[in-house]
């Protein structure tokens, strides 16, 4: 089964400290993974994309890895900031029948508090 | 430039209602896809248009159906609302069909809550 399990569920965090999330998945064939960051209420955002080839990507105080093998990702955040705080999402798509279907996590909640 | 927008933003339907949501991609974005966002949870892949066409389907029920216009906006159609439709609606663009190695930007989607 095609599945996305991201951990932690929920993260709270200082300020100016580093953080780092998780995400597994079962999800084959596998095309691409991505990063996205949702602020409630609004539209996701994206942060990186890694294709099976690439092991890390950087987008500014995000950084993604990817461990094909493994079938697992990280998203580790530098220095954090209030205006972290959000749903962040990890997704993978796969490919089926000459389309490209993405499987979504259910995020994890990052709080940065002051 | 405009991003992706959607309409309405808000939106309360009776159970059995039908219900249609508007998309307009970017301009020059030729693919639309659509997903369903329940409180809490990730968003689940609803469908892709690429050029009017159909390049994608998640497993939703056949009360759901999408098309896109020739001028690349799209609109989702939910027949015989449940309770459990009630969630926030995403819209999704890129210029290419595949959803490969290409970003998509999402519009701020349509609540839609169904009592």
């Amino acid at each position: 089964k095609n599945q996305v399990e991201q951990s932690p569920q929920s993260l709270i965090i200082l300020e100016g400290k580093n953080c780092t999330l998780q995400c597994n998945y079962t999800v084959s064939p596998f095309s691409n993974l991505r990063w996205y960051k949702q602020d409630t209420g609004r539209g996701p955002v994206s942060l990186t994309i890694m294709t099976f080839s690439e092991n890390t990507k950087s987008n500014g105080r995000y950084t993604a890895t990817l461990d094909a093998d493994t079938k697992q990702s990280s998203l580790h955040i530098t220095a954090s900031q209030l205006s972290d705080s959000a749903s962040y999402i990890c997704v993978v798509t796969r490919a089926s029948g000459g389309s490209y279907i993405p499987t979504f996590g259910r995020g994890t909640s990052l709080i940065v508090h002051p | 430039d405009a991003g992706v927008t959607q309409s309405p933003t808000h939106l309360i339907k009776t159970r059995g209602q039908h219900v249609t949501l508007r998309c307009s991609p970017i301009s020059g974005h030729k693919s639309v896809s659509w997903y369903q966002q329940v409180l809490g949870q990730g968003p689940q892949f609803i469908f892709q248009y690429y050029e009017k066409e159909e390049r994608g389907r998640g497993n939703f029920p056949d009360r759901f159906s999408a098309r896109q216009f020739p001028n690349y906006s799209s609109e989702l159609n939910v027949n015989a609302l449940l309770l459990g439709d009630s969630a926030l609606y995403l819209c999704a663009s890129s210029q290419v069909e595949a959803l490969m190695n290409y970003g998509y930007t999402f519009g701020s989607g349509t609540r839609l809550t169904v009592v």
